[in-house]
């Protein structure tokens, strides 16, 4: 099993652009996680899909943020227009019901 | 709304020797699940060890053990033999029955010294 497949893993792009992550779950899983990493903040839940219907989005920032997962196997988070405040590092997990969460390795975003 | 402390943000032990890191949490619920999580510089997350709140005995997973006390709300994980290789941030987390998000604490910095 390949794991949680993220890309890009580094992202620099400027203030006002759009960015699109992307997340591959691990075949069979129900769940689908969105995080987001900082060092202010540490690692809190952005979104969350369970059979590609979001559940919990109540951790999205604002209007800006949206997430999407139109099939089992692919989600997209995308930031429009994006801020400096959004650098940090995105990850995406998955997991079989309501059990352990396998994450991916991350991609590590930077608006300047 | 529940919540996960991590007091210790760095630690530091010698490689063979043990070390513990703390966890603490605030719940109402009765059910849930306990994790710690590994990130090295990688920056990869990576599951160490998983407990069941209405599981008694303390899981165990080779050299990682904890000691889940339920009533103070307290989850440590021991480190046993330590390596090189487990110098990483280490999150404990959190998981209500209920939901499938995990919460997370601030994390600790585990060094170890040859």
């Amino acid at each position: 099993d390949a794991g949680v497949i993220q890309s890009p893993r580094h992202e620099v792009t400027e203030m006002g652009q759009e960015v699109t992550l992307r997340c591959k779950p691990i075949s069979g899983h129900d769940y689908l996680f969105w995080y987001r990493q900082t060092m202010m903040r540490g690692l809190e839940l952005l979104i969350y899909f369970n059979n590609n219907v979001p559940i919990d989005d109540s951790g999205m920032p604002e209007d800006r943020f949206s997430a999407k997962m139109p099939n089992a196997s692919f989600s997209t988070l995308k930031i429009q227009p994006s801020e400096p405040r959004d650098s940090a590092v995105y990850f995406c997990a998955s997991s079989l019901q309501v059990s352990k969460q396998f994450f991916g390795p991350g991609t590590r975003l930077t608006v300047l | 709304a529940q919540t996960v402390t991590q007091s210790q943000p760095e630690m530091s032990v010698q490689e063979a020797e043990t070390v513990t890191l703390s966890c603490t949490y605030d719940t109402s619920e009765s059910d849930y699940y306990l994790f710690w999580y590994k990130q090295p510089p990688s920056r990869q997350m990576i599951l160490v060890i998983r407990q069941e709140a209405y599981k008694q005995q303390n899981a165990t997973e080779n050299r990682f053990s904890v000691n889940f006390q339920k009533a103070a709300k307290s989850f440590s994980l021991k480190i046993s033999d330590s390596q090189l290789g487990d110098a990483a941030m280490y999150f404990c987390a959190y998981k209500g029955g209920s939901q499938g998000n995990l919460i997370f604490g601030k994390g600790t910095k585990l060094s170890v010294k040859p």
